[in-house]
C-alpha cells in the first residue's frame, strides 16, 4: 500500500528567506505521481507543484522547488523568498500512474508560519 | 467562470440527525471526487464519480454514507444518523477527466460538518 509521511507537523520561516519541507513516501510502483497542495485558511487544497517520478528533473514553479531523491522515497518542497501569502498547511501526495485522482494518497500536512 | 461550489460552508447537527452536502462542479468536469479532512488528518478518499459510469465507492466509511450525482453534474453527499466521528470538512473537487497528471483537482472550501 502507498504511505505518504510529513515528519514535520509545523514549521516557521522568516519572510523573505527559504524554508524546505519534508516528504516521504512508500509505493511498489514504478512509475507515480507526487504533489505538493497548499491549505490556506480558506479551506481549499490548490495545488503547488507535480513531478512525475520517471522525470530526474526537479519540478520548479516560480518561486516553489522540490527536491525529489527516487532512490531514497523523498520528495520535498522548498519555498524560495517566503510571503505572508505563503502562510498555510502543506500536503504532499502521491498517485500511481494509471490511477485516477480518486487514488492520491495525502500526508498528515505541515503547517507553515511566516514571521514578518 | 466560477470554480467548485459548496454548500453549506458550516454544518451543525446533533447526533443521530441525517444531513445532506452539496458540490457543484466546475461546469464540463466529467470528474467529481468527495474526500474528508479529520482534524490534523490529511484527506481520506470517501467515493469517485466519472462520467456515466458506476462510482467508485470504495472509500466510504460505513453504510450510512452514500452520495449522488444527478445529471453529471451536481453532487451530493449525504450521511445518515450522523455520529461524532463524522465531525470533519468535506472536500469537493473536480476534474475535466480522470486521466491522473494530466487533468488537475479543482478544490471547493469544503463544508465543516459538527455533529453535537
Amino acid at each position: 500500500a502507498q504511505t505518504v509521511t510529513q515528519s514535520q507537523p509545523e514549521m516557521s520561516v522568516q519572510e523573505a528567506e527559504t524554508v524546505t519541507l519534508s516528504c516521504t513516501y512508500d509505493t511498489s510502483e514504478s512509475d507515480y505521481y507526487l504533489f505538493w497542495y497548499k491549505q490556506p485558511p480558506s479551506r481549499q487544497m490548490i495545488l503547488v507543484i507535480r513531478q512525475e517520478a520517471y522525470k530526474q528533473q526537479n519540478a520548479t514553479e516560480n518561486r516553489f522547488s522540490v527536491n525529489f531523491q527516487k532512490a531514497a522515497k523523498s520528495f520535498s518542497l522548498k519555498i524560495s523568498d517566503s510571503q505572508l501569502g505563503d502562510a498555510a498547511m502543506y500536503f504532499c501526495a502521491s498517485m500511481n500512474y494509471g490511477g485516477s485522482q480518486g487514488n492520491l494518497i495525502f500526508g498528515k500536512g505541515t503547517k507553515l508560519s511566516v514571521k514578518p | 467562470g466560477a470554480g467548485v461550489s459548496q454548500s453549506p460552508s458550516n454544518k451543525v447537527t446533533e447526533k443521530g440527525k441525517d444531513v445532506e452536502l452539496r458540490c457543484d462542479p466546475i461546469s464540463g468536469h466529467t470528474a467529481l471526487y468527495w474526500y474528508r479532512q479529520s482534524l490534523g488528518q490529511g484527506l481520506e478518499f470517501l467515493i469517485y464519480f466519472q462520467g456515466n459510469s458506476a462510482p467508485d465507492k470504495s472509500g466510504l466509511p460505513s453504510d450510512r454514507f452514500s452520495a449522488e450525482r444527478t445529471g453529471g453534474s451536481v453532487s451530493t453527499l449525504t450521511i445518515q444518523r450522523t455520529q461524532q466521528e463524522d465531525s470533519a470538512v468535506y472536500l469537493c473537487a473536480s476534474s475535466f477527466n480522470s486521466a491522473g497528471n494530466n487533468s488537475p483537482l479543482h478544490f471547493g472550501n469544503g463544508t465543516r460538518l459538527t455533529v453535537t
